[in-house]
């Protein structure tokens, strides 16, 4: 079975400062994974993805996110906050065994609050 | 980056009746396309996978006869939540997978639909 978490519902960061968004997954197989991003009442906008090769992955908007199979990790992480990068942040996992119909797990979310 | 198409964003319905919600790529083609619900705060919940030329595929929970799925086309599909009550109201996202890209693809998300049932 296929999961993701994320362990923190709510992350504050000052402006400037380094953000980071935790994610930890579980999937029998090797996985695909995924950051989008929520702003209100809006749909998930596509951040970035790792599918094979190096475990730093960069983005859209200047996010990265590192894959660490060992500790079954992809964390979100920027070197310099926005406030406008204030968003619900989804993770999500698909186990690439699967045939491309096969869904996307989705973490429950973290609300990234950056004051200025 | 693919663009997906949703309409209505926003429709005020009352309770009964019924209302369909349209998901467009415009610029791919999906052989697979997803419908979410989500609550205020929460998650996305899957409701079914929608695949072109065949049955929806829904979650466990979701009532098939209650949210219609049709994937008539490549680049089309529709949710009709019939006989719609006060508790469906909610905000329905659709996606879509370049079917090009398969498996690695990430999915293109449609901007949602708010859905009041008075």
């Amino acid at each position: 079975a296929q999961s993701v978490a994320q362990p923190e519902d709510q992350v504050n960061v000052a402006e400037g400062n380094p953000l980071t968004v935790k994610c930890t997954y579980s999937v029998s197989g090797n996985p695909y994974l995924f950051w989008y991003v929520q702003y209100p009442n809006r749909g998930l906008q596509f951040l970035l993805k790792y599918i094979t090769g190096d475990n730093l992955v960069k983005g859209s908007y200047g996010f990265e996110a590192e894959f660490n199979k060992s500790q079954t990790s992809f964390h979100l992480k920027k070197p310099s906050a926005l406030v406008s990068d204030s968003a619900l942040y989804f993770c999500a996992v698909r186990d690439r065994r699967y045939s491309s119909a096969s869904k996307i797990i989705f973490g429950s979310g973290t609300r990234l609050s950056i004051r200025p | 980056g693919a663009v997906v198409s949703q309409h209505p964003s926003w429709v005020i319905c009352k309770s009964g009746t019924s209302v369909k919600i349209e998901c467009r790529s415009l610029d791919f083609q999906a052989t697979t396309m997803f419908w979410y619900r989500q609550f205020p705060k929460q998650s996305l919940m899957l409701m079914a996978t929608s695949n072109e030329g065949s049955k929806a595929t829904y979650e466990q929970g979701v009532e098939k006869d209650k949210f219609l799925i049709n994937h008539a086309s490549l680049t089309l599909s529709t949710l009709t939540v019939t006989s719609a009550h006060p508790e469906d109201s909610s905000f329905y996202i659709c996606s879509a997978r370049d079917r090009v890209a398969g498996g690695a693809g990430e999915l293109f998300f449609g901007e949602g639909s708010r859905l009041t049932v008075l």
